[in-house]
């Protein structure tokens, strides 16, 4: 079974701290996402990886980088957390190109980040 | 540029009501479509998706979509919908030159009551 797990369920932080998100996918997929999700305003892109030591950045890139130093494995960095920063962090693989390469997207449970 | 939008926020139905989500997209180029589901305090499952041929596609849990390129729509429907249906529906769509990422919608919360 295919499989995305984020190191975090629940994580509590103060003002100013670093943050680490990890995340890693059993499925050999190139491309890896890190989303926030907040009420109202949907599923909202921060970065994503095509290959490993690659990003780009996505829609709200401001305040977080990423590493990808592994296939498997794309890690989200908050450099000083802000209390706007509290959300729900999802993390999702995919393929794309091919017969099996259809860009679906398999997510991880979800990461819930609140900033104090 | 290409945009998503689902025109419900929210949907409110009885237990054994039909229901219908929509979703309309722009998109200059041609997109595969996708429907996922989220339940409470959970990530995101594939519901259904288009690809290419028949354009009724049918998913998990009784779900199914209708692709219509003219009105560039991708409804999502239920016959008769179950307490257990309560979740959130975000349509999305990958054009074909965008390497894999999705665009989603803003997502539709479904709450069945009994």
């Amino acid at each position: 079974d295919v499989k995305v797990t984020q190191s975090s369920r629940y994580l509590v932080k103060r003002t100013g701290e670093k943050v680490f998100l990890e995340c890693v996918q059993d499925m050999d997929h190139e491309n890896m996402f890190w989303y926030r999700q907040d009420p109202g305003l949907g599923l909202r892109l921060i970065y994503f990886s095509y290959d490993v030591k690659m990003k780009e950045k996505g829609d709200i890139p401001e305040g977080y980088s990423v590493s990808r130093e592994k296939k498997e494995r794309f890690s989200l960095i908050l450099e000083s957390a802000s209390t706007n920063q509290t959300s729900m962090y999802l993390c999702a693989s995919s393929t794309w190109g091919g017969l099996a390469g259809s860009g679906e997207l398999f997510f991880g449970e979800g990461s819930r980040l609140t900033v104090l | 540029a290409q945009s998503v939008t689902q025109l419900d926020s929210q949907v409110p139905v009885f237990e054994e009501a039909p229901v219908e989500l929509r979703c309309n997209y722009s998109s200059s180029v041609s997109v595969y479509l996708f429907w996922y589901v989220q339940y409470p305090n959970q990530g995101l499952q594939l519901l259904l998706k288009y690809l290419s041929g028949s354009t009724l596609v049918k998913g998990i849990n009784g779900f199914e979509a209708e692709f219509n390129k003219s009105q560039t729509s991708f409804h999502l429907r239920k016959p008769s919908v179950h307490i257990s249906d309560t979740a959130e529906y975000f349509c999305a769509v990958i054009p074909y030159n965008q390497g894999g990422k999705l665009i989603f919608g803003q997502g539709t919360e479904l709450s069945v009551k009994p």
